[in-house]
């Protein structure tokens, strides 16, 4: 365990359903993160929170809505997905923005399917 | 955690020799750079990290070598062994951006025993 926490580990969902993926840590972090990591790109970053706040949503589609509200949890709530949405996605979470000292850590991801 | 399906360029090394994976950054800013390590089922893991104000900084059978001239990293690995094979990706912090972590596409380490 990394101290970073997602659940669940895997999800498949069909393309009119509703689903959050849930992220905790313990770990005294201020920023976390959510990334997808896909067969056809590498780590793509998604949002970035700062002390609850939001500071970066990069170019993410709206089915996608974000959460945090404190700073040991960060959710990601999901809707009306298209197949090209599966993906692992992964949460992360840093004592500082930027990853600056010993960078980020990330939970294991999610595994979703999106059929 | 895998990058099934994504094509990454392979080293495949045999156990106990040297391995060098190579990264080449793009922005002139970044002041911060990280080496993770992920393996099958996993999230990344922090390997090492440097700062632009280094050029060189070792761990546990790793080194890192940064060169801001080139805009280039590198890690190497000590007496490869057969858990040391997973994917390596190098990260960056743009220093004109400083709150998040940018990643390179990754390399795959095989290493044949």
């Amino acid at each position: 365990e990394t101290g970073v926490t997602q659940t669940p580990r895997h999800l498949v969902m069909g393309m009119t359903n509703k689903k959050s993926l849930k992220c905790e840590q313990h770990l005294g972090h201020n920023a976390m993160y959510w990334y997808k990591q896909s067969a056809k790109k590498p780590l793509e970053l998604m949002f970035v929170y700062n002390f609850k706040e939001q500071t970066e949503n990069n170019s993410v589609p709206s089915r996608f809505s974000p959460e945090c509200p404190n700073s040991s949890h960060l959710f990601l709530h999901l809707h009306t997905l298209q197949p090209e949405d599966s993906a692992l996605y992964l949460c992360a979470s840093s004592q500082e923005p930027g990853g600056y000292n010993y960078g980020y850590t990330f939970g294991s991801g999610t595994r979703l399917t999106v059929v | 955690g895998e990058s099934v399906g994504l094509h990454l360029p392979t080293l495949s090394v045999q156990e106990g020799d040297n391995s060098i994976i190579n990264c080449a950054y793009s922005n002139s800013a970044s002041d911060y750079f990280i080496w993770y390590k992920q393996e099958s089922g996993k999230g990344p893991q922090f390997i090492i990290d440097i700062r632009s104000n280094m050029d060189k900084r070792q761990g546990q059978r790793v080194t890192v070598l940064l060169n801001k001239t080139v805009k280039h990293l590198s890690l190497q690995i000590a007496a490869t062994q057969p858990g040391d094979s997973a994917v390596y990706f190098c990260a960056e912090t743009p220093m004109d951006s400083s709150y998040k972590l940018i990643f390179g596409s990754g390399t795959r380490l095989l290493v044949r025993p």
